[in-house]
């Protein structure tokens, strides 16, 4: 059975720009959770999407949004990027909505340069 | 202050000790708790969670909740060099999203 997987696992990108991040769930989950994870800050909630709907959402600026498609995979996008914005972005998908066993993809590393 | 609070380490042990990750929390709702481990380079893995207080234990791995005093440990017997790995504790209530410490680096050294 295939596991999270996110794409790409590397980006670099300039300030100013915006960047989409792919992921995708494990087959048959249907809750995709998004987080950001920076050595000052460690793990912290972006928003998940359960059946296409935003269900929670994170402290997080405007820039940071996300959707989720009919077949449960699931993007997030962050515009007018910043330097505070480089960080490893790391999908979690479950089967159902706040499910307690959630499974990781090995994230995306964003640089902001 | 932080919702839950980890001491980030790095912690080093000799391979064999017994190992003791603490958390603590302040967020009195928590109702579920778990532990993730994190290779380098690698997404968080799921070791183990525990509902309300209580005891968990899964082969060298337990888990502990006390709700009184809102703190969380995790104890590794018999550690070995593949633990090493940054331990997460984090907490959850209702159908919220999880709460996570900041994390504690181990190293077990053969």
């Amino acid at each position: 059975k295939a596991g999270v997987t996110q794409t790409p696992r590397y980006l670099i990108k300039t300030r100013g720009q915006q960047v989409t991040l792919s992921c995708s769930p494990i087959s048959g989950h249907r809750s995709v959770s998004w987080y950001q994870q920076t050595p000052g800050q460690g793990l912290q909630f972006l928003f998940e999407y359960f059946s296409e709907t935003q269900r929670n959402k994170g402290n997080f600026p405007g820039r940071f949004s996300g959707r989720q498609f009919s077949n449960s995979r699931s993007e997030m996008n962050v515009s007018t990027l910043e330097l505070g914005d480089s960080a490893l972005y790391l999908c979690a998908s479950s089967l159902v909505e706040a499910n307690t066993e959630a499974f990781f993809g090995q994230g995306t590393r964003l640089t902001v340069v | 202050q932080k919702e839950v609070e980890q001491d980030p380490g790095p912690l080093s042990v000799p391979e064999g000790a017994i190992v003791s990750l603490n958390c603590t929390y302040s967020n009195s709702a928590f109702q579920y708790f778990m532990w993730y481990r994190q290779y380098s380079r690698k997404g968080p893995e799921l070791l183990m969670y525990t509902y309300s207080s209580g005891n968990k234990e899964d082969g060298r791995f337990t888990a502990q909740v006390d709700k009184s005093s809102k703190y969380i440990s995790l104890f590794i017997r018999d550690s070995q060099p593949s633990d090493s790995a940054t331990y997460l504790c984090a907490g959850r209530w209702s159908a919220r999203q999880l709460t996570f410490g900041s994390g504690t680096q181990l190293t077990v050294l053969p």
